[in-house]
């Protein structure tokens, strides 16, 4: 079964300190990756994607995301993190040769602490 | 410009109700989409529409839920004889068109069956 693992529930790091939110991923074929961010009573927002290319993808808010398809890894990373940065990030997959309906992981809650 | 929106924010209903919500997509987007998300979950992906016709609603539970998009623009996620286990944030999103994997999302409405 395809699936997205979101290993850590929460993540804590000191503001300035580099950030990491992990993802791995089983998808058949050549996985489309996702980030997105959630905020506190408000919509899922869209930070990066993942489709061919460059491993390294840039995205908002000055996150960036690492593909790596021998690890089957995404992982989410920022240089120097912001507590404005604390929210719900959800890493998701989609199977381009299957449909449009994305994989999702559980969420991992990022804590960035003043 | 507008975003995705949801209405209504949040929905209180009775077990056994009927129950309408409504999604207005970002403006020119033929894709949308509907997922459901229960606490400390990700998405559930429910349906997907390209233009007025579902493309894809594998994801709806059951008979009790389905959803329409006359006009290629607004959708309604209609669900009968709710059921207390329907309580969950019914999101939608929409895309530029079915080739593209970006996804926009409302801000959810709570709804809560008691």
């Amino acid at each position: 079964a395809q699936s997205v693992a979101q290993p850590e529930d929460q993540v804590n790091v000191a503001e300035g300190n580099p950030l990491t939110v992990k993802c791995t991923y089983s998808v058949s074929g050549n996985p489309y990756l996702f980030w997105y961010v959630q905020y506190p009573n408000r919509g899922l927002q869209f930070l990066l994607k993942y489709i061919t290319g460059d491993n390294l993808v840039k995205g908002s808010y000055g996150f960036e995301a690492e593909f790596n398809k021998s690890q089957t890894s995404f992982h989410l990373k920022k240089p120097s993190a912001l507590v404005s940065d604390s929210a719900l990030y959800f890493c998701a997959a989609l199977n381009a040769g299957n449909n449009r309906k994305l994989i999702w992981g559980l969420g991992t809650s990022l804590a960035v602490n003043p | 410009g507008a975003g995705v929106s949801q209405t209504p924010s949040n929905k209180v209903t009775e077990k056994g109700k009927y129950v309408e919500l409504r999604c207005d997509p970002i403006s020119g987007h033929t894709a949308l989409y509907w997922y459901r998300q229960s606490l400390g979950q990700g998405p559930e992906f429910l349906i997907y529409f390209q233009g007025t016709g579902a493309a894809d609603d594998s994801g709806l539970p059951n008979d009790r839920f389905f959803a329409v998009r006359p006009e290629g623009s607004v959708s309604t996620l209609k669900i009968q004889r709710t059921e207390r286990g329907d309580s969950a944030v019914y999101l939608c999103a929409s895309s530029v068109d079915g080739m593209s994997y970006e996804q926009y999302f409302g801000p959810g409405t709570r709804l809560t069956v008691t």
